[in-house]
């Protein structure tokens, strides 16, 4: 089945020390988004990739970076992680762009700060 | 800017009951509107849009949401209930101009169905 995927699902860092979170897509979709959710709040949307071109979210503080290697792969960066950051990370992705293209989210990476 | 809010953070209901998750939008543009779900250990999946054109739209496992522009409501109902439907519903906002990325979520609403 065709499916977005995000490793791992759980994981745990500690305070200032980098993390990089994946997400592979099997769908073939030209944009993909990251998202951040932290507990009893709505999804934030932190940036996206239409191809290979990197848009970024005005309030998306400079901790949070990307990287698109290729179609099938979208890596989020988080440089010194500080005990605000621990949340559930989603990835989402979307054949074409814009909001009337549907978004296919994989099931979130739990991140947690120590 | 656009928010969204959804006044319920928990509904339980009991099983072949109706239901109705309320969601409200704030915006001073045209928008579309969505309902995502997400039950336990999986991503969002979307449930139903509203686009353009007709203001009633449906999903296939029998929910249904109306756009209400007056009111800027665009509510989730379902006439009966299953407990399969036991998940977290969350109405999102877009601006409907071209080019748009960002959906802005509401916080959610949890849906229990008791048996």
């Amino acid at each position: 089945d065709a499916m977005v995927i995000q490793n791992p699902r759980y994981q745990v860092t500690q305070f200032g020390k980098p993390v990089t979170l994946s997400c592979s897509q099997t769908l073939n979709h030209n944009v993909m988004y990251w998202y951040q959710q932290k507990s009893s709040q709505a999804p934030k949307l932190l940036f996206h990739y239409y191809d290979k071109d990197f848009n970024n979210e005005a309030d998306t503080p400079d901790n949070f970076q990307s990287r698109r290697p290729n179609t099938s792969f979208c890596f989020l960066d988080i440089r010194s992680p500080g005990l605000g950051d621990a949340a559930m990370y989603l990835c989402a992705t979307s054949r074409g762009g814009g909001t009337t293209y549907e978004q296919y989210f994989g099931p979130g990476t739990r991140l947690t700060v120590t | 800017a656009q928010s969204v809010t959804q006044l319920d953070s928990q509904v339980p209901v009991f099983e072949e009951a109706p239901v109705e998750l309320r969601c409200n939008y704030s915006s001073s543009v045209s928008v579309y509107l969505f309902w995502y779900v997400q039950y336990p250990n999986q991503g969002l999946q979307l449930l139903l849009k509203y686009l353009s054109g007709s203001t009633l739209v449906e999903s296939i496992n029998g929910f249904e949401a109306e756009f209400n522009k007056s009111q800027t409501s665009f509510h989730l109902r379902k006439p009966s209930v299953h407990i399969s439907d036991t998940a977290e519903y969350f109405c999102a906002v877009s601006d409907s101009g071209a080019g748009s990325y960002q959906l802005t979520f509401g916080k959610g609403t949890k849906l229990s169905v008791i048996p």
